[in-house]
């Protein structure tokens, strides 16, 4: 099975920073890579699918990339509504569609 | 509007049965691959299980296999999960997702449901 390596698992940062949160997979998964973010008591949100093409509708501030097994969550300028967990998920095989661990985006 | 609805959680005892729902609608359910994902109380997300539009392939993480079933109806618009021989570590609000793409399973999964609480406790 292919595993999902999230780091940081939480992250202090104020209004107006560049945030980056990165997941790194065991083995290639092309770029069949997403995104969420999920606040409490509520469902995740998809962000970003095949590792950088924006959801429509999600603010330009979000985007994706990726560098061979590493990809990359970036928010360029947080706003109090990015306040949030963000998941990474592969779908490179049938299954499992593993997600990482989560990173906890908190208020510095 | 595109929708689901999960319903069918509740308290159960360790060893018990539960059939989850998700009541599809306001797109062309038969199109899409659906999948029930977790999360455990203070925990993150856990993919469970996966379905392909027709019913033809189903697939499960490990923890699961052989306990749980996913299947579709399509005439009713609806993707259950069948879970037996429930543990306490299957406690989590189960979600019901639907796949990006039509006919695709690789672009993340961009509809969910609220979520249904299933609590495995004696």
């Amino acid at each position: 099975d292919i595993q999902m390596t999230q780091s940081p698992s939480t992250l202090s940062a104020s209004v107006g920073d560049r945030v980056t949160i990165t997941c790194r997979a065991s083995q290639s998964i092309s770029s069949w890579l997403a995104w969420y973010q999920q606040k409490p008591g509520k469902a995740p949100k998809l962000l970003i699918y095949k590792a950088s093409t924006l959801e429509s509708g999600v603010p330009s501030r979000f985007s994706g990339s990726e560098s061979g097994t590493e990809f990359t969550l970036t928010i360029s300028s947080l706003q109090p509504d990015d306040f949030a967990t963000y998941y990474c998920q592969q779908f490179n095989s049938y299954s499992p569609w593993t997600f990482g661990q989560g990173t906890k985006v908190e208020i510095k | 509007e595109v929708q689901l609805v999960e319903s069918g959680g509740g308290l159960v005892q360790p060893g018990g049965s539960l059939r989850l729902s998700c009541a599809a609608s306001g797109f062309t359910f038969s199109s899409y691959w659906m999948s029930w994902v977790r999360q455990a109380p203070g925990k993150g997300l856990e993919w469970v299980a996966n379905i392909k539009q027709d019913g033809s392939e189903k697939y499960y993480v490990d923890s699961v296999k052989g306990r749980f079933t996913i299947s579709r109806d399509s005439a009713k618009n609806s993707l259950y999960l069948q879970m037996n021989s429930l543990r306490a570590e299957d406690t989590a609000v189960y979600y019901c997702a639907r796949s990006r793409w039509p006919f695709h399973f690789q672009y993340g999964m961009d509809v969910w449901g609220q979520g249904t609480t299933v609590t495995v406790s004696s």
